[in-house]
């Protein structure tokens, strides 16, 4: 089992461009997660989804999308980027509501 | 929505010594409260966690203690070793509703354990 997938690694974005955070998991898990890790700060949650078709806002969801179309795969996507993106975003799944989430290697993403 | 207070930010000790990291909750609905380690530039991986049943669990060197009434919950690690150096968050999260599992996490807790 590869576990949770992000792609890509790093990532330098220019003001008002848009990209696609990409996600995958192998565990067959039904909850999927989208948080953001500022310098020296914790997580926040930026969106999440219960099963494919299913995805609400999290604490910090303005100027993202995600879809679900599959178990496996949860993209987010940035529209309009703005420096205030600037961030570690990780990505995690857990099989129920309050198992254990597994977290992606992350994507260090750079505005400019 | 729930508020997740952690202390202290930093905290530094001899390798053999005893660390304690505090977090406090404010939704009295929260019933499952994990502890994720993270190492620099790694991802965070659990350590430990506990639901609202139970006030204490252990894993060797490793405890938590839950206190529902006054909303708190700590991190116990014991004979600390210098690879125990990372960053620490506590968590909450309750089922049912629109919750969904979903974490709320403290600021962290940058853990340094010298030789």
């Amino acid at each position: 089992n590869a576990g949770v997938t992000q792609t890509p690694k790093f990532h330098i974005l220019k003001i008002g461009q848009s990209m696609t955070l990409q996600c995958t998991q192998d565990m067959n898990h039904n909850y999927m997660y989208w948080y953001r890790q500022d310098p020296g700060m914790g997580l926040k949650l930026i969106y999440y989804s219960v099963g494919a078709g299913i995805t609400d806002k999290g604490e910090v969801p303005n100027g993202y999308n995600v879809s679900r179309s599959t178990t496996e795969d949860f993209p987010l996507r940035l529209e309009l980027a703005a420096p205030s993106q600037t961030s570690v975003y990780f990505c995690a799944s857990s099989y129920r509501a309050l198992d254990e989430q597994y977290f992606g290697p992350g994507t260090r993403l750079t505005v400019t | 929505g729930e508020n997740v207070e952690q202390h202290p930010s930093t905290l530094s000790v001899q390798e053999g010594d005893s660390a304690v990291i505090k977090c406090t909750y404010s939704d009295s609905a929260s019933n499952y409260f994990p502890w994720y380690k993270q190492e620099l530039g790694k991802r965070p991986q659990l350590i430990i966690d506990i639901r609202s049943n139970v006030g204490e669990k252990k894993d060797q060197r490793i405890a938590v203690t839950l206190n529902k009434t006054a909303k708190h919950f700590s991190l116990h690690i014991t004979e600390t070793q210098p690879e125990d150096s990372a960053v620490y968050f506590c968590a909450a999260s309750k089922a049912g509703g629109t919750s969904y599992g979903k974490l709320t996490f403290g600021q962290g807790t940058i853990l340094t354990v010298h030789p």
